[in-house]
């Protein structure tokens, strides 16, 4: 059966370093999602995207992040400068269609020191 | 804003005992519901979606109920088992999820 798959899947990084977090959805599907778990809270929502483009986005999600399909299977999330609350599980999530469930990825745990 | 609770946070049972988790939402205008299965340090696992359309779903030893106008899901595991023990999430759908803070649940053998 086909699954989204996340790498790498621990992340251990620098304060200050970029960082960038990769998904391969699963081939067909159109709508791509990252959401985050910081340890002990809730699954956050951080961003869609449809078309190329961000169709919607939270208040997490400022300028110092930003998503990207550099081609037909990738996926991925940066984040340009990392702060120590940026230390979290991220995943990521696909679908097919509009109304369809999504299907989510195992995750990477981002470490920031 | 929608907001999502589950009650209890945590829970034990001993073994083969029949239980209800409870998820509860403010604002009724969803498309759908989701109950994810979470081990931990790991991903999300789907354990049932339930349309807006529906009132329940089915599947194995859990059966999963949506009443929208009270802004309630209730997740029933029948005869528990050990290896049931996980963090149990529910989630609103409409343009995103809108996730519980989960219900950690531990079956003791």
């Amino acid at each position: 059966e086909p699954e989204v798959t996340q790498t790498p899947s621990h992340q251990v990084t620098q304060m200050g370093q970029e960082v960038i977090l990769r998904c391969v959805p699963i081939s067909n599907h159109l709508y791509f999602y990252w959401y985050r778990q910081i340890l002990g809270q809730k699954v956050e929502f951080l961003v869609s995207f449809y078309n190329n483009e961000i169709s919607e986005k939270s208040e997490i999600f400022d300028d110092q992040f930003s998503v990207e399909r550099p081609d037909g299977s990738n996926f991925t999330l940066k984040i340009r400068s990392t702060k120590l609350e940026d230390s979290a599980m991220y995943f990521c999530a696909s679908k097919p269609g509009s109304i369809d469930t999504q299907y989510f990825g195992p995750g990477t745990r981002l470490t920031v020191l | 804003k929608q907001e999502v609770t589950q009650i209890p946070a945590a829970l034990s049972v001993p073994e083969g005992e029949n239980l209800v988790l409870n998820c509860s939402f403010t604002d009724s205008a969803i498309y759908n519901l989701q109950w994810f299965r979470q081990d931990p340090g790991k991903g999300l696992t789907s354990l049932l979606l339930i349309q807006s359309s529906q009132r329940e779903q089915t599947s194995g030893r859990l059966n999963a109920s949506l009443d929208k106008s009270s802004g309630r899901s209730t997740l029933y595991i029948a005869a528990s088992q050990p290896g049931d023990s996980a963090t149990y999430l529910c989630a609103v759908i409409r343009n995103q999820f809108y996730f519980g803070t989960g219900t950690s649940l531990t079956v003791i053998p």
